[in-house]
């Protein structure tokens, strides 16, 4: 089962940055937090995973709090392109990734 | 990043039949690989777990009968949906994990059962 919460859905200006909220207050200290989106009709798309610190990467930024219990996904500069479901995930390395319900991020022009 | 490729994107077939998803690995070797199935508007709900050379471990509430797996290669997976009916029409998504990285996804393939 997932064990992560998002909201359900959020809204950008293009340009500007997105910054996309995670709860996952029963993580485990193996536990790595993995980030993915999906456009419609396509497969998800993995964007950045991390297990303590802070990660960035060409896509985005990952920002993970000191107790690990949430985190929060930076898309610095959102394009349209951006517009798509946003997939929090925990998981051991080895593991199924469970799903949860997402955040449906809109940029807007 | 890793390449998991499905085959078809796409089918109709009608009820009563069975077919059979292909799910690749294109550039690695993947001892583990994953199914999902997505109704519209929902999330992916895992089905199962494909282990290579071994019989695969289903999710609770997924009918092992109905939907077949077999990975008898590194490099690939499939899953057949038998006796297919209009309730089974999906987006299925495969998935598939190199130890210690993160795991890719298959574009999906769009079921209709008619």
């Amino acid at each position: 089962d997932a064990k992560t919460t998002q909201p359900p859905s959020m809204d950008c200006a293009e340009g500007r940055a997105a910054n996309l909220p995670c709860n996952h207050s029963t993580i485990s200290g193996n536990e790595y937090v993995y980030w993915y989106r999906q456009i419609h009709s396509q497969g998800p798309q993995y964007i950045i995973h991390g297990l303590k610190n802070n990660e960035t990467n060409e896509m985005a930024s990952l920002i993970i709090t000191e107790d690990r219990k949430s985190s929060t996904l930076i898309l610095p500069h959102a394009t349209l392109r951006d517009t798509a479901v946003y997939y929090c995930i925990v998981a051991n390395t080895g593991n199924q990734f469970y799903f949860g319900t997402g955040t449906s991020l809109t940029v807007i022009p | 990043g890793a390449v998991v490729s499905q085959h078809p994107s796409w089918v109709i077939c009608k009820s009563g039949t069975s077919v059979k998803i292909e799910c690749r690995s294109l550039d690695f070797q993947a001892t583990t690989m994953f199914w999902y199935r997505q109704f519209p508007k929902q999330s992916l709900m895992l089905m199962a777990t494909s282990n290579e050379g071994s019989k695969a471990t289903y999710e609770q509430g997924v009918e092992k009968d109905k939907f077949l797996i077999n990975h008898a290669s590194l490099t690939l997976s499939t899953l057949t949906v038998t006796s297919a009916h209009p309730e089974d029409s999906s987006f299925y998504i495969c998935s598939a994990r190199v130890p210690n990285t993160e795991a890719f996804f298959g574009q999906g393939t769009r079921l209709t059962v008619v």
